[in-house]
């Protein structure tokens, strides 16, 4: 079936810098896209959403970026803290389909 | 805001044993989820509930899998006769609607010898 991956596996950040988190996904009916951070012994934390009609939103330090044409999405962190670091994963819904499938996550680890 | 509770927060158990575990919505959700996460497979959504009621449950390995929503304030899944690659964290989750984003607990580390 088709499924969302992830570009990097692991990314490593300086503290201060900004990050940028990839997410490629294969199926053009999705509808609803999510990304959540998870830390160790917690279970997945949401981040930020974004509809398909959209091709970007900003929250609070992050933003994400939704580019329909080729089927990537990114997750943008300002000024990285060492609070950032866990692994990060987007997740997908299909417009019909009301079950959330998660990518395989990105490890994100931010050097002091 | 108490978020969604699971319980135990970790289950040792023999092979052929019953396990059950347990969740808490958060209180006016009125959708239910329970995901299955493994360094192998990720996050596998298992089965969901809206208002109680199972619509998908295709993401259940096989029959030793069962889940129930008796009401809006508890579900539970159960696997009898657990395995060794039933091993994981089983995650429950809850959403407002289908326009919200879940919301997930803690989980439970089960551990299947």
């Amino acid at each position: 079936g088709e499924n969302v991956g992830l570009h990097l596996p692991t990314l490593s950040v300086q503290e201060g810098d900004n990050s940028i988190i990839n997410c490629a996904y294969s199926n053009s009916a999705s509808d609803y896209f999510i990304w959540y951070k998870q830390e160790s012994g917690k279970g997945p934390q949401f981040i930020i959403d974004i509809r398909s009609n959209m091709d970007k939103r900003q929250g609070q330090r992050v933003t994400v970026l939704l580019n329909k044409t080729v089927k990537h999405l990114s997750l943008q962190i300002a000024a990285t803290q060492p609070g950032d670091s866990a692994v990060y994963f987007c997740a997908e819904e299909g417009l019909f389909d009301y079950k959330l499938s998660f990518g395989a996550g990105t490890t994100v680890t931010v050097r002091a | 805001d108490a978020g969604v509770i699971q319980s135990p927060r970790h289950e040792v158990t023999e092979m052929g044993q019953e396990v059950t575990l347990r969740c808490k919505p958060i209180s006016g959700h009125d959708y239910l989820f329970w995901y299955r996460q493994t360094m192998m497979r990720g996050l596998e959504l298992l089965i969901y509930f809206n208002n109680n009621v199972p619509i998908d449950d295709s993401g259940m390995p096989e029959d030793r899998f069962s889940a129930k929503m008796p009401n809006a304030s508890f579900s539970t899944l159960k696997i009898q006769p657990s395995e060794p690659r039933d091993s994981a964290v089983y995650f429950c989750a809850s959403s407002f609607d289908r326009n919200s984003p879940l919301h997930f607990g803690n989980g439970t580390r089960l551990t299947v010898t």
